[in-house]
Parts: structure tokens; C-alpha cells; sequence
């Protein structure tokens, strides 16, 4: 595998259920990323893990929980969701914490594709 | 709150003919990248941009950088299908995780 993986691909889900999303990178990358991108709405940034830690919440509600064991393994863990939360789930990573450089590239993968019924 | 709008929101072209989108805010960033969605995939990223009115070309596609790094623009000259997908304009700031994405320009040409 190369690049950034993400499974499973499409998922349909009931609101009482839970599951989980998985995402992993081949880049050898340290900070790993989920966005949530909705038919409507820009691209939006949830979470941001740099060397398993995470730096960043994007005031996302609790029924979103994400999980970094690894460099390289990202998780977000779903539960009790709403229709609303129905969009595609991006994973991405990049090489490291930005410690004053002007950008950094972001590898994305395929996305999850996610229905709540 | 940091906003990027980019326009048109949609487009549908021939192959061969030229276009321009535009990606606008009030705010100033430190660099500003473009990025290229098509359909099932995630988004991939095209150039990166960090001077004020500095100019990439990318073969027939060419970035500009507005000179107070609040816009920025995509030319694309003759294009052909391949060019197909959803353009996205990403505003970054020095030091941040954070950027934010435009609304999108769904481009599609038409052979």
C-alpha cells in the first residue's frame, strides 16, 4: 500500500449504532488529520494529531472521538450520530508539526463515505 | 472567521477553451495552495503559493498569488477532460495546522 489509506470506504449507519473509521499513512508522515466534507459546506478540519498527540479539536461534538495509537494510524471513533453528520470523511497526514514554516503539504486519502439513517 | 469564496461555484466547458477561477477573502494569508478533487477520491494538491503576486505554472494550468495574499487565481488554457473535478482553494497560516477551504469550483469539459 502507498499513500493514505482509508476503510472501508462507504459505511451506512443507524444513529444508535457505533463504529469506527480507519485511516492509514505509508508516508513515514508525523501529524495525521480528519476532515469532514459535506455536499454544502467547505471542507471543515475536526481533528489534528502531531507524534500521536493531539493538537487540534475543531469544537466537535463528543459523538466524534478520535483515537492515534501510532504515527501512522488514525482512527475516529462514531457514535450516536445524527443525519446531519451523513458526509464524506477525509483522512490526510503531512510530515510534521509546522514550527514557524510558512506551509506544509497535506496528502489526503480516499475518504469515507458515510450515510446515517 | 477566516472565509474563502471561490467563484464561479460551477462550470461547464468545451475542450480547448480557457478558464479562470477565482478564490477571494478579506484575509491575508501566509501561503495559499489549490487543490484538485475528482469523483470517489480525496483532494490532491496542485502547487502552493507563499510570495504576494508570485505566478506557477503548472503546464497549462497557472496559479497566481495576490499581491496582499488574500486572492489568488487558477488559469487553465485548453482544456481537455482530464481537467475534470472539483478545484479547491486553501488558505493556510504560518505555524498552524489550520487551513481553511474554499467552497469549491465544480469544473467539468466536455469533449
Amino acid at each position: 500500500e502507498t499513500g493514505v489509506t482509508q476503510t472501508p470506504r462507504h459505511l451506512v449507519m443507524g444513529m444508535t449504532n457505533k463504529k469506527s473509521l480507519k485511516c492509514e499513512q505509508h508516508l513515514g508522515h508525523n501529524a495525521m488529520y480528519w476532515y469532514k466534507q459535506s455536499a454544502k459546506k467547505p471542507l471543515e478540519l475536526m481533528f489534528v494529531y502531531n507524534f500521536k498527540e493531539q493538537t487540534e479539536n475543531n469544537s466537535v461534538p463528543s459523538r466524534f472521538s478520535p483515537e492515534c495509537p501510532n504515527s501512522s494510524h488514525l482512527f475516529l471513533h462514531l457514535h450516536t450520530l445524527q443525519p446531519e453528520d451523513s458526509a464524506l470523511y477525509l483522512c490526510a497526514s503531512s510530515q510534521d508539526q509546522p514550527r514557524g514554516q510558512i506551509f506544509y503539504e497535506q496528502y489526503f486519502g480516499p475518504g469515507t463515505r458515510l450515510t446515517v439513517t | 472567521t477566516q472565509l474563502l469564496e471561490q467563484s464561479p461555484q460551477f462550470l461547464s466547458i468545451q475542450e480547448g477553451e480557457n478558464l479562470t477561477v477565482y478564490c477571494n477573502s478579506s484575509s491575508v494569508f501566509s501561503s495559499l495552495q489549490w487543490y484538485r478533487q475528482e469523483p470517489g477520491e480525496g483532494p490532491v494538491l496542485l502547487v502552493t503559493v507563499v510570495t504576494g503576486g508570485e505566478v506557477k505554472k503548472l503546464k497549462r494550468l497557472t496559479f497566481q498569488f495576490g499581491d496582499a495574499r488574500k486572492d489568488s487565481s487558477l488559469h487553465i488554457t485548453a482544456a481537455q477532460p482530464g481537467d475534470t473535478g472539483l478545484y479547491l482553494c486553501a488558505g493556510g497560516t504560518s505555524g498552524t495546522y489550520k487551513y481553511i477551504f474554499g467552497t469549491g469550483t465544480r469544473l467539468k469539459v466536455l469533449a
